[in-house]
């Protein structure tokens, strides 16, 4: 089993939807939880960053952490078309400095 | 700042052949990563250094692969021989204190590696 479980998609929504990204992992000891936004032909970029439990949001993103569960959560908003994009969810523990991805969630606003 | 820098950004070799990819960090920080992404496997952790010394290498799928970082301005990863198996997107990238503390790693472009 992967330490971290995401589902790959495709997830093809039309514009103004809102999108929910989910993310499972088994590692109780991870503390730092992210999302990464790739687009195509480039390197990820960091998109949003929690620590431990709870909501932080940022403008039409929202990021969810239930430690509880070992599951984490991006929504986006009034998806737009530049959305358009794959999104990985990356955690890491206190101690180590690495950081695990999921396999990654592909994603399609269609205007 | 210019980013991590990769080379090359694209690579066709036949099998049996070296390949050798290049990355200079971004300047000041610490860490330096080595990530393979596939559509069957996601974005694998290969190796990290921290101050140029190789901390965890267990990503590292077998012998065939190794990584050096001879300072803190410059890395290589050298896939001898190759294999088209090894076809692949090859990121390096870098962060300052590392992933621990929810440091943000910066991602260079991809070496894209063909093997026929």
């Amino acid at each position: 089993q992967k330490e971290v479980e995401q589902d790959p998609g495709p997830l093809s929504v039309p514009e103004g939807a809102i999108v929910s990204l989910n993310c499972t992992y088994s590692n109780s000891a991870f503390q730092y939880f992210m999302w990464y936004r790739q687009y195509s032909r480039k390197g990820p970029e960091l998109l949003m960053y929690t620590y431990s439990s709870g909501n932080k949001e940022d403008g039409r993103f929202t990021a969810q952490v239930d430690k509880s569960s070992k599951y984490i959560s991006l929504f986006i908003r009034d998806s737009q078309p530049s959305d358009s994009a794959t999104y990985l969810c990356a955690m890491s523990e206190v101690q180590g400095g690495k950081l695990i991805f999921g396999q990654g969630t592909e994603l399609s606003v269609k205007p | 700042d210019a980013g991590v820098i990769q080379s090359p950004r694209h690579e066709v070799t036949e099998m049996g052949q070296e390949v050798t990819l290049r990355c200079k960090p971004i300047s000041g920080h610490d860490y330096l990563f080595w990530y393979r992404q596939t559509m069957m496997r996601g974005l694998e952790l290969l190796i990290y250094f921290n101050n140029n010394v190789p901390i965890d290498d267990s990503g590292m799928p077998e012998d065939r692969f190794s990584a050096k970082m001879p300072n803190a301005s410059f890395s290589t990863l050298k896939i001898q021989p190759s294999e088209p198996r090894d076809s692949a997107v090859y990121f390096c990238a870098s962060s300052f204190r590392g992933a621990s503390s929810g440091n943000t790693i910066y991602f260079g472009e991809g070496s894209w590696l063909t093997v026929v």
